[in-house]
């Protein structure tokens, strides 16, 4: 069954520093990645996606993610973080057969300090 | 292009009433998802319709259901609600048919059973 863990709950930097939330995933093929940004009462907002292409996809505001096969992981960084980046991110999985249904991580709650 | 949009915004409930949830999804868009997202359960999908067929199920109770139009709009209904049914309830589109397409979620409807 495919699945999507997201390795930590809460990351907490400061502003201007570097950001990185980690995502891992289990699939036999190369999938399709996505990575979601979600603030306060807000819906999800799709920061990038990772389609088989170029293995560094850059993303909105910032953002980035590097496909590692042989990691499995899809891990999302970002250079200096900024004050409106503080957030909830959700790293989401396509699934294998049945492209309809989407498999998403825990999410990982981003703190901004200034 | 018009997002998705999802009314109402806000509900109130008391326990055992019923309550019934409106999705548009962008035009061209013929898969709609439902998810349910709560503190302590994180994000959970609850189904996905296309061309008025349920496709996918999430492990809810009976109580949830849904329905799609032909003009791909989606409804949800809660019956019988229960204090644990408050949360926040995201409906997503998506274009069917590239392995690639990726979700677009609605502001979502953030209901409250009391």
């Amino acid at each position: 069954a495919q699945s999507v863990t997201q390795l930590d709950s809460h990351v907490s930097v400061s502003e201007g520093t570097p950001v990185l939330l980690r995502c891992n995933y289990s699939s036999s093929y190369s999938p399709s990645l996505f990575w979601y940004v979600q603030h306060p009462n807000k819906g999800l907002q799709l920061l990038l996606k990772y389609t088989s292409a170029a293995t560094l996809v850059k993303g909105i505001n910032g953002f980035e993610a590097e496909f590692k096969k042989s990691e499995t992981s899809f891990h999302l960084t970002k250079p200096s973080a900024h004050m409106s980046d503080a957030a909830e991110y959700f790293c989401v999985v396509r699934g294998e057969y049945n492209f309809n249904k989407f498999y998403f991580g825990s999410g990982t709650k981003l703190n901004v300090k200034p | 292009k018009a997002g998705v949009t999802q009314t109402p915004r806000y509900l109130i409930k008391t326990r055992g009433q019923q309550v019934t949830l409106s999705c548009s999804p962008i035009s061209g868009h013929r898969s709609v998802s439902w998810y349910q997202q709560t503190p302590g359960q994180g994000l959970q999908f609850l189904f996905e319709y296309f061309s008025e067929t349920q496709r996918n199920k999430g492990n809810f109770p009976g109580r949830f259901s849904g329905r799609q139009f032909s003009n791909s709009r989606s409804e949800m209904n809660v019956s019988t609600l229960e204090l644990g049914d408050s949360a926040l309830y995201l409906c997503a589109s998506s274009l069917v048919g590239t392995g690639a397409a990726e979700q677009f979620f609605g502001p979502g409807t953030r209901l409250t059973v009391l």
